[in-house]
């Protein structure tokens, strides 16, 4: 079955701690997407990315990082440079010919102690 | 810029009741909205799209949404809620399809159903 898949599915890291959250997907689409997720404020853009080696800052893209090697892959990591990064933090994808009608995937629960 | 604004963080609806979630956005160009629903824990599911066509929009689950440009609005309704309607809904709205567009979401609305 295509689609996308995030792992882990919660996350336990130490303050101070750089963690790299994964997202894959089997659907042959162009860009990827990650978000945040808190609550009562909706989702928000971190970073995207339409072609492969190639991606873009989102609204609140400080204190992460990202890479596209790979067309499947989109993977995020969050450092220590990121001031309040206990979320949920959810990847996307989306097709050349629609690049407005994103696919997401089921999310990661990063907790920092 | 575009802006997305949904009316009520939490809704509050009998089973068998009508459910309407309330959207407004704003847009520079003709958009394209978007309503999403997550259950707990889970990633976003695709309820129905507006893409400039039909200006009623059916969807998954019973779900419809009406677009009203005079209004700038795209509220969902539900004739009958069900229990496993309980989930928080997305209002989201896009002004192109080319790439680098975005998404931009509203804040969400979490729905009660009460048997």
């Amino acid at each position: 079955d295509g689609g996308i898949t995030q792992s882990p599915k919660y996350l336990f890291r130490k303050e101070g701690q750089n963690v790299t959250l994964s997202c894959e997907q089997n659907l042959n689409h162009d860009a990827m997407y990650w978000y945040r997720q808190d609550p009562g404020q909706g989702l928000r853009l971190i970073y995207y990315s339409q072609i492969v080696n190639d991606f873009q800052k989102g609204d609140i893209a400080e204190g992460y990082s990202v890479s596209r090697e790979k067309k499947e892959s989109f993977p995020l990591t969050v450092t220590s440079a990121q001031k309040n990064p206990t979320a949920f933090y959810l990847c996307a994808s989306s097709p050349r010919t629609s690049f407005h009608e994103q696919f997401f995937g089921p999310g990661t629960r990063l907790t920092v102690l | 810029a575009q802006s997305v604004t949904q009316l009520g963080s939490h809704v509050s609806v009998s089973e068998g009741a009508l459910v309407l979630l309330r959207c407004n956005y704003s847009s520079s160009v003709p958009p394209y909205l978007f309503w999403y629903v997550q259950y707990p824990n889970q990633g976003l599911q695709l309820l129905l799209k507006y893409t400039s066509a039909a200006t009623l929009v059916k969807g998954i689950n019973g779900f419809e949404a009406e677009f009203k440009k005079s209004e700038t609005s795209f509220h969902l309704t539900k004739p009958s809620a069900h229990m496993s309607d309980a989930a928080e809904y997305f209002c989201a709205v896009s002004d192109s399809k080319a790439a680098g567009n975005k998404l931009t979401f509203g804040g969400g609305t979490r729905v009660l159903v009460k048997p």
